[in-house]
């Protein structure tokens, strides 16, 4: 059974902080990694994506893939009460069924 | 305007009354999926579709069947809904990987 794993939160934290988010995932044949953002009664947005070992910067957004440990986190900098919403973590091996993580609420507050 | 259009976006049935949910994109994705998303679940893949004629199981399919007659429509189609199909359905499409997707507004469906 291929699992992503989220802590469902609510992970709290004050503006202009970093937010830190974490998933692991349990098929070592995933080999690409998907962070998506869904506001509150809206669908989910693809924020990042990563492929490879290491970081992967876009904007205040940076993605970083550790396969050895099979952990993917997300950390938003400068993080903003408009980054309040759920981060769902996703997975995809050699299959067309990506695996999500049931998500982890942000709340930034002011 | 690129976009994933379902129909409809809300619907309240009652139990084996067939119905179907429509999603259409315009960006001539080759890639389509259906999901649905239940609290403390998150989002499962009911069905995808590589191209025209070609779909394909996903994690959670009874109950459920799907179409790719055109590039651009991918109905899903609820023979015999019951209530444990109560859920909000999302389209999706892609022309990357099966995880780049891109999302319709999402289908709010009760079966009473």
């Amino acid at each position: 059974q291929k699992e992503v794993e989220q802590n469902s939160g609510p992970l709290s934290v004050p503006e202009g902080a970093i937010a830190s988010l974490n998933c692991t995932y349990s098929d070592r044949g995933s080999q690409s990694f998907f962070w998506y953002r869904q506001y509150s009664g809206k669908s989910p947005e693809l924020i990042m994506f990563i492929y490879s070992n290491g970081d992967k910067e876009d904007g205040r957004f940076t993605a970083q893939l550790n396969k050895a440990s099979q952990y993917v986190s997300l950390l938003i900098r400068d993080s903003q009460p408009s980054d309040s919403a759920t981060y769902l973590c996703a997975a995809s091996g050699g299959s067309y069924i990506p695996t999500f993580g049931r998500g982890t609420s942000l709340i930034v507050h002011p | 305007e690129a976009q994933v259009t379902q129909n409809p976006r809300y619907l309240i049935t009652v139990t084996g009354k067939k119905l179907t949910v429509t999603c259409s994109q315009n960006m001539n994705h080759e890639y389509m999926s259906w999901y649905r998303q239940d609290p403390g679940l998150g989002l499962r893949q009911i069905y995808y579709s590589m191209n025209v004629e070609v779909t394909d199981k996903g994690d959670v399919p009874e109950g459920y069947k799907v179409s790719r007659k055109e590039k651009r429509n991918f109905p899903l189609i609820l023979e015999s809904p019951s209530p444990n199909q109560t859920s909000l359905y999302f389209c999706a499409s892609t022309s990357g990987g099966p995880g780049e997707l891109f999302f319709g507004e999402g289908s709010r469906l009760t079966v009473l």
